[in-house]
């Protein structure tokens, strides 16, 4: 079965970075763009970035571009973002997601929350 | 960047109800539109992609429709298990965008 998780979550002061991990399985990844989708407390949810399943393209949100880079290793099955200059407006959950050809996120992880506060 | 209007942002709604939410694209998307539905602590769930396929497992009181700039996600027959807050996505270009959400709860 299908299975996504995230990791890298946690707490950091405004203006470092982290990296989050997202561990596919289940699929074929190397077949599947990919992306990172967030949700701050109590609000909606705002997309990220993608990266197609070569790694080739890569799109980002207005609110991350210069900020965030996502990757992906498709050796070891495995997605990235790479956060710097965070701030408060970054905590949120993040998500990543399979996309299934422009029909949107069949598969979901089950998040990694990510708190920017000093 | 493409903006999605959702309406109404919140309904109160009583179970075996029909309910429809409508989703305005700012420019046209042709039919490349998802429909989520998300309940408290969990990931989204795909409901609905090109704006009116059914995606496999999702019960058939679901349905999708519209194409361009005018979207709507209608439930047949509003079930317990189906208050939750749902979402649109366009699909179209990038930036992706989300709808600001429409929170179903009970009446």
């Amino acid at each position: 079965q299908v299975q996504l998780v995230e990791s890298g979550g946690g707490v950091v002061q405004p203006g470092r970075s982290l990296r989050l991990s997202c561990a596919a399985s289940g699929f074929t990844f190397s077949s599947y763009a990919m992306h990172w989708v967030r949700q701050a407390p109590g609000k909606g949810l705002e997309w990220v970035a993608v990266i197609s399943n070569d790694g080739g393209n890569k799109y980002y949100a207005d609110s991350v571009k210069g900020r965030f880079t996502i990757s992906r290793d498709n050796s070891k099955n495995t997605l990235y973002l790479q956060m710097n200059t965070l701030t408060a407006e970054d905590t949120a959950v993040y998500y990543c997601a399979r996309e299934r050809e422009t029909e949107g996120c069949d598969y979901w992880g089950q998040g990694t929350l990510v708190t920017v506060s000093s | 960047d493409i903006q999605l209007t959702q309406s109404p942002s919140f309904l109160s709604a009583s179970v075996g109800d029909r309910v429809t939410i409508t989703c305005r694209a700012s420019q046209g998307i042709s039919s490349y539109l998802a429909w989520y539905q998300q309940k408290p602590g969990k990931a989204p769930e795909l409901l609905i992609y090109a704006a009116s396929t059914l995606q496999s497992g999702v019960p058939s009181r679901f349905s999708g429709s519209g194409s361009g700039t005018e979207f709507t996600l209608t439930i047949s027959s509003l079930q317990p298990e189906d208050f939750a807050t749902y979402y649109c996505q366009q699909l179209n270009s990038y930036p992706l965008t989300f709808g600001g959400g429409t929170k179903v709860e009970i009446k």
